[in-house]
């Protein structure tokens, strides 16, 4: 079965630091991987996913993040925080030819000045 | 306006009480699910239906019922509300072909934010 591990419920940077959310995955299958992001009272939105083309993805915002096949790891990253990314993210897997997506736990990113 | 759109926003009721909450999307998708969101649960799956006649369970389907009433409308109602299922919902669809601009990617509405006393 598939699962999804977020290590870290919330992680504190200050604005203009270095971002790395965690994300290690778990799946039989080549998968599909994606993070999304939640701001406060909204639904969720597409930061970015793999689907097999390139293993470092860009996503919206300055975001991006690196599939590691020997890791399973998919962690998010983004060279400097800025207050308005202060958010919940949730990394998300599904195997190939299906989307029913299984979500991690999320973590609250805090970003302080 | 949103692509996907759930009402009501927020609700609040008794236990005992019936309670539907109702999706519509105007993107043309096929699939349709109903997630619910607790506080360091994240996102599980309640219901998904891949057309008009294929409605499956999720993971946690045990006291909901839904309804997919056309290709655009897709109703998940609590049939007697319990404070257990007190919760944030959305609902969301997908457009599934494979290798396409939006292979796997969901489309979420903004939530409903149920409270049951």
């Amino acid at each position: 079965a598939q699962s999804v591990t977020q290590l870290g419920s919330h992680v504190s940077v200050s604005e203009g630091a270095l971002v790395l959310l965690r994300c290690n995955y778990s799946s039989s299958v080549p998968p599909y991987l994606f993070w999304y992001v939640q701001y406060p009272n909204q639904g969720l939105q597409l930061l970015l996913k793999y689907t097999s083309a390139a293993t470092l993805v860009k996503g919206i915002n300055g975001f991006e993040a690196e599939f590691k096949k020997s890791e399973t790891s998919f962690h998010l990253t983004k060279p400097s925080a800025h207050m308005s990314d202060a958010a919940e993210y949730f990394c998300a897997v599904s195997e190939r030819n299906t989307d029913k997506l299984i979500f991690g736990t999320g973590t609250r990113l805090q970003v302080f000045p | 306006d949103a692509d996907v759109t759930q009402t009501p926003r927020n609700r609040i009721t008794k236990t005992g009480k019936r309670i539907m909450l109702e999706c519509s999307q105007t993107k043309g998708h096929d699939r349709m699910y109903w997630y619910r969101q607790d506080p360091g649960l994240g996102l599980r799956l309640i219901y998904y239906s891949f057309d008009v006649k294929d409605i499956n369970k999720g993971e946690i389907s045990d006291g909901y019922s839904v309804s997919r009433q056309a290709q655009a409308k897709f109703s998940l109602s609590l049939e007697s509300a319990i404070p257990n299922q007190t919760a944030l919902y959305f609902c969301a669809t997908s457009d599934f072909r494979i290798a396409g601009p939006d292979t796997g990617e969901l489309f979420f509405g903004e939530g409903s934010r149920l409270t049951v006393l």
